[in-house]
Parts: C-alpha cells; structure tokens; sequence
C-alpha cells in the first residue's frame, strides 16, 4: 500500500525565515504534485514534478523530487504572511489517475 | 474564464436521503474526479473519470455513486448507505494523466 507522508503537520514560523516541508512516499513513483489549500476553500496547483532530479521554483516556493529518496522538498525562502495555508503533496499511483495524498502541512507564517 | 462548478456549497442531508453533489467543468478535460475531505486529513478519491460513459471506483466508493453522461458534468451521489457522510466534498479535472488537477471551491456536507 503507498504511503506519502508529509513532515511537520504543523509549522509556525517567522516572516523572514526559510524552512523546509518534507514529503515521503513508500514505494516508485516518478510524478509528484504540491498543492496550496487556504482555510475553507479549494486546491491550487504549485507544481508538478516528474522525473528525478526535477526542480521547479515560483516566488518564494521550490519544490524538488529525489525519487531514489522517495523524497520531496518544499522549501520556503524568507516567508511572508501571505504565503500561510496548507501545504499538500500527491504522489502518482502507477499511472492510473489516482493520487494518494498527503495529510498536509499546515503553515502559519507570524508577521 | 474556465473552471470547474461546484454546486451547492452547501448542503444538509436527512437520514435515509439520498443527495446529489453538481460539477461542472468548461476546461474541456477529459479525466474528472471526486475527493473527500475530512478535517485535518488529505484528499481521498471516491470515484474518477477518465473519458465520457466510463468511471473508476477510488479507494472509498461504498455509499457514492457518480454518472458520466456529458463530458463537462460528473455528478456525485451520496446515498443512505453513506452511513457517515459529513465531510468536505472536492471537485476536480484534469486534462490528462500527468496534468495538475484543477479543483472546484467544495461542497460541505452534514446530517440534520
């Protein structure tokens, strides 16, 4: 059974600070979305990643994939306010449409 | 502008009840889908669509049934046998396999 699971759940920090949101998942896959949820509303895409190796940078954002890790990195540079909601990664089940998700990481950047 | 429609935002179900979850998409997206979300949780996919007359059960479909008559639609029902049925429902398209999913705003359901 693939499992993807994100660390923390929960991470208040600083305007200014860098921090990282780490997505494992259990078994091969080479396609990994992030998604942004802001409180009570729908899903935005942020990325999408798909070979080993891949990097993708927006604003503050930048996401990365070591699929030999089974590992994904959303690192955040000098956060801003605006940049606080939840944070999901969705990892691709043998290329069948579905994703299995994160639980998400809740983000609350403190001005 | 394109995007997906999801309607009602919110909606209360009886015991016994049957109720329909709307989605309309104008993306012209061939693969649609139907997400559930329980607080603190992620996503779990209930049913998908890849084309028009064709769906996939998902990891939770027991007491949900969906249709796929037209390609923009992809309506969601939550039967009786959905014996635990609050929840955020979520909405999404996507244009192909390794395409990012767009999502509709969510309907909240709860039991009166």
């Amino acid at each position: 059974e693939l499992k993807v699971e994100q660390n923390p759940l929960f991470l208040s920090m600083q305007e200014g600070k860098n921090y990282t949101i780490y997505c494992n998942y259990s078994t091969t896959s080479d396609r990994l979305y992030w998604y942004r949820q802001d409180p009570g509303k729908s899903l935005e895409s942020l990325f999408v990643l798909l070979s080993n190796g891949a990097v993708k940078q927006e604003g503050r954002l930048m996401a990365s994939l070591d699929t030999k890790a089974r590992l994904s990195t959303l690192h955040i540079t000098a956060a801003v306010h605006d940049l606080s909601a939840t944070y999901f990664c969705a990892v691709d089940v043998d290329s069948n449409y579905q994703l299995i998700w994160g639980a998400g990481t809740k983000l609350i950047i403190k001005p | 502008d394109g995007g997906i429609t999801q309607s009602p935002k919110y909606l209360f179900r009886k015991e016994g009840q049957n109720v329909t979850l709307s989605c309309e998409q104008n993306l012209n997206h061939d693969a649609m889908y139907w997400y559930r979300q329980d607080p603190g949780q992620g996503l779990r996919l209930i049913y998908y669509s890849q084309i028009v007359n064709d769906f996939q059960k998902g990891d939770i479909a027991e007491g949900y049934s969906v249709s796929r008559e037209k390609k923009e639609s992809f309506p969601l029902t939550v039967t009786s046998a959905q014996k635990n049925p609050t929840a955020f429902y979520l909405c999404a398209s996507s244009r192909g396999q390794v395409w990012p999913q767009h999502f509709g705003d969510g309907t909240r359901l709860s039991i009166l």
